[in-house]
């Protein structure tokens, strides 16, 4: 069975602090898609890893993909408020277009 | 540029009655996913369409649900007869083109089965 697992499930953090969620998936992918999602809105695309060794930053977040190890990393550096939300990871299995297979998210909440 | 439209945004069936969700894509996408995402859980893929195709149905399930995604107008996610567990939130999102673009997700449909 095909699944992509997201540790931990639940985080919080204080503000300023640095923390790390992962995502593990169970068969071979080169493209991994990190979306954030606040609370009864839709999803927002973050990042787009399509190859091993790929790391993306924008502002706090840093991405990143190891194929190899069927893992990928979102780092968060000195967290604030604004970054609450859940943050799911979605991996490409090679089937159709668009058949994403969604970990169950990790809901971060950042305190001050 | 408008973002992916659904409608609409809260929905609230009987059991047994049919419900219709509404999906514009993105101006300029051409390729439609629907996805169902239950309380505390990742979104599960159930269709991709493009216009008047289904492409990939593999997330549908055989019975209740249909798909399609008309010549002109919006897609339509039609299930029948709904029962309490079809209660959900129901997300549609569009790409341009089939290559490793990332989904545009609209702000989805709350379905509630009483």
């Amino acid at each position: 069975e095909l699944k992509v697992e997201q540790n931990p499930l639940f985080l919080s953090m204080q503000e300023g602090k640095n923390y790390t969620i992962y995502c593990n998936y169970s068969t071979t992918s080169d493209r991994l898609y990190w979306y954030r999602q606040d609370p009864g809105k839709s999803l927002e695309s973050l990042f787009v890893l399509l190859s091993n060794g790929a790391v993306k930053q924008e502002g706090r977040l840093m991405a990143s993909l190891d194929t190899k190890a069927r893992l990928s990393t979102l780092h968060i550096t000195a967290a604030v408020h604004d970054l609450s939300a859940t943050y799911f990871c979605a991996v490409d299995m090679g089937g159709s277009q668009g058949n994403l297979i969604f970990g169950k998210g990790t809901k971060l909440s950042v305190k001050p | 540029n408008a973002g992916v439209m659904q409608n609409p945004r809260h929905l609230v069936r009987r059991r047994g009655q049919e419900a219709r969700l509404r999906c514009s894509p993105m101006k300029g996408h051409s390729h439609v996913y629907w996805y169902r995402q239950l309380p505390e859980e990742g979104l599960k893929f159930m269709v991709y369409l493009q216009k008047e195709n289904i492409i990939d149905e593999s997330g549908m399930p055989k019975e209740r649900f249909s798909a399609e995604f008309p010549k002109e107008g919006p897609s339509i996610l039609r299930i029948q007869q709904v029962v309490r567990g079809d209660s959900a939130a129901y997300f549609c999102a569009s790409s341009p083109f089939a290559v490793a673009s990332p989904l545009h997700f609209g702000n989805g449909t709350r379905l509630t089965v009483t």
